[in-house]
């Protein structure tokens, strides 16, 4: 089935440091991909999404690109701030074509950042 | 504030007994999605309603069951609970059926189970 992995935590960088997390993914069809963040205490919120391969996803400072070739979507950030620190996720849902609920994510297990002054 | 409402935030309780998760979407998604969180499974996709009807189901346990009320919001009952449903409990919404993956989710329920 389909499947996101994602690189393990948690991350400890200072600030203004580059950041990269990794995510990989197995899936059918032609996914969008997704990175959610979840700040301590909070739901998770959209971050940034890319819809078809060569796409780059960007908000915040943050990009993403989809690499169908090597079934990629890293995240980076060229200069991390303290109130980065969080939990986040990549994730993945099904493409127009597929047949049933195309909004149920299918999520990595998360990475925790913390930045540190 | 993603519009998002989850009740209760944190409930205790204990085995074998049944609990109820309310969750208010914001004004206007008609879709509303359940997800798991622990810490060994990360994030479980549970269930997903629209406007009333159950459109999917994922990781979803049968001693778990899920509604969708005329008034758009919706109930996860947990019943004959064991140690393991502890969890941080998601409730998320989405304006339609077919989405772009946005979706907005609550600030969750704590279940734990003892």
């Amino acid at each position: 089935g389909d499947s996101v992995t994602q690189m393990e935590g948690p991350v400890t960088l200072s600030e203004e440091a580059f950041l990269t997390i990794n995510c990989t993914y197995t899936a059918t069809g032609y996914p969008s991909l997704f990175w959610y963040v979840q700040y301590p205490g909070e739901g998770l919120q959209l971050l940034l999404k890319a819809t078809k391969a060569d796409d780059k996803g960007s908000n915040k400072g943050f990009e993403a690109t989809y690499r169908k070739e090597t079934t990629s979507f890293h995240l980076e950030k060229g200069s991390v701030q303290v109130s980065d620190s969080a939990v986040y996720f990549c994730a993945l849902t099904r493409g127009r074509n597929y047949g049933g609920s195309q909004g149920n994510l299918i999520f990595g297990k998360g990475t925790k950042l913390s930045v540190k002054p | 504030d993603s519009g998002v409402t989850q009740t209760p935030k944190h409930l205790i309780t204990a085995t074998g007994q049944r609990v109820t998760l309310r969750c208010s979407p914001r004004s206007g998604d008609l879709s509303v999605y359940w997800y798991q969180q622990s810490l060994d499974q990360g994030l479980q996709f549970l269930i997903h309603y629209y406007n009333g009807e159950e459109r999917a189901k994922g990781n979803i346990l049968e001693r778990f069951s899920a509604q969708q009320f005329p008034d758009l919001h919706s109930e996860l009952n947990l019943s004959s609970l064991e140690l393991g449903d502890s969890a941080l409990y998601f409730c998320a919404s989405s304006v339609a059926l077919a989405t772009t993956g946005e979706l907005f989710f609550g600030e969750g329920s704590r279940l734990t189970v003892l």
